[in-house]
């Protein structure tokens, strides 16, 4: 079965414009969650969607969105965007929101916002 | 609140010396505790779990035990190979918080031959 895939792998912006970045989980997967990590750190909790309804949002400012489509994909929004939005972006996958459940990792978006 | 704290990098080791990176976390309830693998480019791969205080998580010869008394989730391995050689991420997941994931800063291994 595929992983959890993501698109773009690279994207190059300059500031203040709008990126939309893609998830695909892994079939069955319900929950689709983002993370941002930061060059040298580890992954920050950006947004938790799982069945459509988000259900978690970390401290991040309102220009950031997401949505969770009816087949479980995911898109990334981030407006205005400012150079310190340059980061990986990642996407991961888990079956339902169990604090057991493992969370899978697709290989990341690299914006970088010149 | 819920946070993660793991030893400073970067670290370098000769091949098939033994490997400890610490970790220790502060949380609400009874976490999850995992540790996952980054290699250059790429994205976080799973390498090991634990559920309960005392469990045991393993694979590909790295070991870490859920330590409740000393809130430490340690990884070890007994003999590093160079291929070893990646950024090491400890990552706790608390009840009442959904599925939502806090990570340490990361570890640095670089294994040399």
């Amino acid at each position: 079965d595929a992983g959890v895939t993501q698109s773009p792998t690279h994207l190059i912006k300059t500031r203040g414009q709008h990126v939309t970045l893609r998830c695909s989980p892994i079939s069955g997967h319900k929950s689709v969650s983002w993370y941002q990590q930061v060059l040298g750190q580890g992954p920050q909790f950006i947004f938790q969607y799982y069945e459509k309804e988000e259900r978690g949002r970390g401290n991040f400012p309102d220009r950031f969105s997401a949505r969770q489509f009816p087949n479980y994909s995911s898109e990334l929004n981030v407006n205005a965007l400012l150079l310190g939005d340059s980061a990986l972006y990642l996407c991961a996958s888990s079956s339902s929101l169990g604090s057991t459940d493992t969370q899978y990792f697709g290989p990341g978006t690299r914006l970088t916002v010149l | 609140g819920n946070s993660v704290t793991q030893m400073e990098g970067p670290v370098t080791l000769s091949e098939e010396a033994f490997l400890t990176i610490n970790c220790t976390y502060t949380a609400t309830g009874y976490p999850s505790l995992f540790w996952y693998v980054q290699y250059p480019g790429e994205g976080l791969q799973l390498l090991l779990k634990a559920t309960k205080a005392d469990d045991k998580g393993s694979n590909k010869g790295f070991e870490a035990t859920y330590r409740k008394e000393t809130t430490s989730f340690h990884l070890e391995k007994g003999s590093v190979q160079v291929s070893d050689s990646a950024v090491y991420f400890c990552a706790l997941s608390a009840p009442n918080t959904g599925n939502q994931f806090y990570f340490g800063t990361g570890t640095s291994l670089t294994v040399i031959p």
